[in-house]
């Protein structure tokens, strides 16, 4: 499975919009970018998923380049409780052995 | 709910002891998981069941057993416990190859054990 590289942390304040890199150069043809957020004290909770180009839902947007070596999730007008862990995953069609690295910790403050 | 549910939440116990955690999933998935975030917040799998059947074990002790009454269920079983399995246990679960969302894991709010 590709390994990913992202920022250890970031810190952002109430309103902004954060973007978080994450790089995954060896990444497979069948491979989909997916993204989870853990919270203190909780699972980690599925936010996207994509493949190629833009994908968005109600949480976020996920921008994959068109080398696909590296994706931006981004969280719009993000709230204090936007505060967790975002991890940034490489998978193909199963979830077996599925490697969470140490992901993004966001802090975001008033 | 549509849930992972897992219990204990939260487990202390002395060492030697054996103790079980146990997983449900109403989602109707096939594959159920069980993961392990240390102090440092690593989370490393532990095992994967699929319908019943072990097809991950990763290098865990063989202290660890689990146990898959049907697919529904995988429990967690730790024997002669010592100070360094002391962690949150995640259990998970995903959909069936080649269907939307096997690749994706929804997990439960995790199980604290502490090791005395």
């Amino acid at each position: 499975l590709a390994k990913t590289t992202q920022p250890i942390s970031m810190d952002s304040y109430e309103g902004q919009e954060v973007n978080i890199t994450c790089s995954h150069n060896n990444i497979a043809t069948n491979d989909y970018i997916t993204w989870y957020q853990q919270f203190p004290s909780q699972g980690p909770r599925f936010i996207i998923q994509g493949y190629k180009t833009k994908v968005t839902n109600e949480v976020a947007s996920l921008f994959i380049p068109a080398d696909r070596k590296s994706s931006t999730l981004s969280l719009p007008r993000v709230s204090l409780s936007d505060t967790a862990v975002y991890y940034c995953l490489v998978v193909n069609g199963t979830a077996s052995k599925l490697t969470f690295g140490t992901g993004t910790r966001l802090q975001v403050t008033l | 709910d549509t849930a992972v549910s897992q219990t204990p939440k939260y487990l202390v116990t002395q060492m030697g002891n054996d103790k079980s955690i146990k997983c449900e999933q109403n989602l109707g998935h096939d594959t159920m998981y069980w993961y392990k975030q240390d102090s440092k917040k690593f989370l490393k799998i532990m095992f994967s069941y699929n319908n019943k059947e072990l097809i991950i074990n990763e290098t865990v002790p063989n202290r660890f057993s689990p146990k898959s009454p049907d697919k529904a269920h995988l429990n967690l079983h730790i024997n002669s416990l010592e100070l360094g399995d002391s962690a949150v246990y995640f259990c998970a679960s995903s959909g069936a190859q080649g269907f939307a969302g096997a690749n994706v894991l929804t997990f439960g709010a995790g199980s604290r054990l502490t090791v005395l």
